[in-house]
């Protein structure tokens, strides 16, 4: 079965300065990537996606992530981040061969100083 | 567009007691979602459906039954609630398997 870690459960950066989230998985083939957005209180928004081609994905907000299969992550990135992208964001993972549904990682509360 | 809209958006329940969590979608997707999210822990999978009549367990199904009379509805039933299901609950829906999912607002279900 597949697996998503997220190491960092709580990461605080300035406003203006670059982030990096990182997100590791266990599967035994290329799998699909997900990166989720949660603001308090909301559903979760859909940030950008891997399946296959160009490793570095871009996806909204300014977000970009990239696949290295070496290393088993697929880890995002920001080069400068706003207030508004305090949030808690989730990595995750579909089995191309395996069940349904994704399997998500706990989570990276982001906070961002002034 | 309304895309995946849960009901209710809160509630609060007794031991014992029993209710449905609603969910619709109207982007004619397949396949249909149930997680639950607890602080700390990400999104367990409850529920899952790949078509009207056919629905599966996930992860984490004990406590809980669906079903799936139409494409659109995919409600989500608590028979005995038990302090342990209480959770934010997140319905969702994707046109193909392992694709992105469209997420509801959730329903935030506590019991006491």
């Amino acid at each position: 079965a597949q697996s998503v870690t997220q190491p960092d459960i709580h990461i605080t950066v300035s406003e203006g300065a670059s982030l990096e989230l990182r997100c590791n998985y266990s599967y035994g083939a290329t799998p699909y990537l997900f990166w989720y957005v949660q603001s308090p209180g909301q559903g979760l928004q859909l940030l950008l996606k891997y399946f296959s081609g160009d490793t570095l994905v871009q996806g909204i907000k300014g977000f970009e992530a990239e696949f290295k299969r070496s290393q088993s992550s697929f880890n995002l990135r920001k080069p400068s981040v706003h207030w508004s992208d305090a949030a808690e964001y989730f990595c995750a993972v579909g089995a191309r061969g395996g069940a349904d549904g994704l399997t998500f990682g706990k989570g990276t509360h982001l906070i961002i100083q002034p | 567009n309304a895309g995946v809209t849960q009901t209710p958006k809160f509630r609060i329940l007794k031991i014992g007691q029993s209710m449905t969590l609603q969910c619709t979608q109207d982007m004619n997707h397949n396949y249909m979602y149930w997680y639950r999210q607890d602080p700390g822990m990400g999104l367990k999978l409850i529920y899952y459906s790949v078509g009207a009549g056919i629905t599966d367990k996930g992860e984490v199904p004990n406590g809980y039954n669906v079903s799936r009379s139409t494409t659109e509805d995919f409600p989500l039933r608590l028979e005995l609630a038990a302090p342990s299901q209480t959770s934010v609950y997140f319905c969702a829906s994707s046109e193909q398997r392992v694709t992105e999912a469209f997420f509801g607002q959730g329903t935030r279900l506590t019991v006491v």
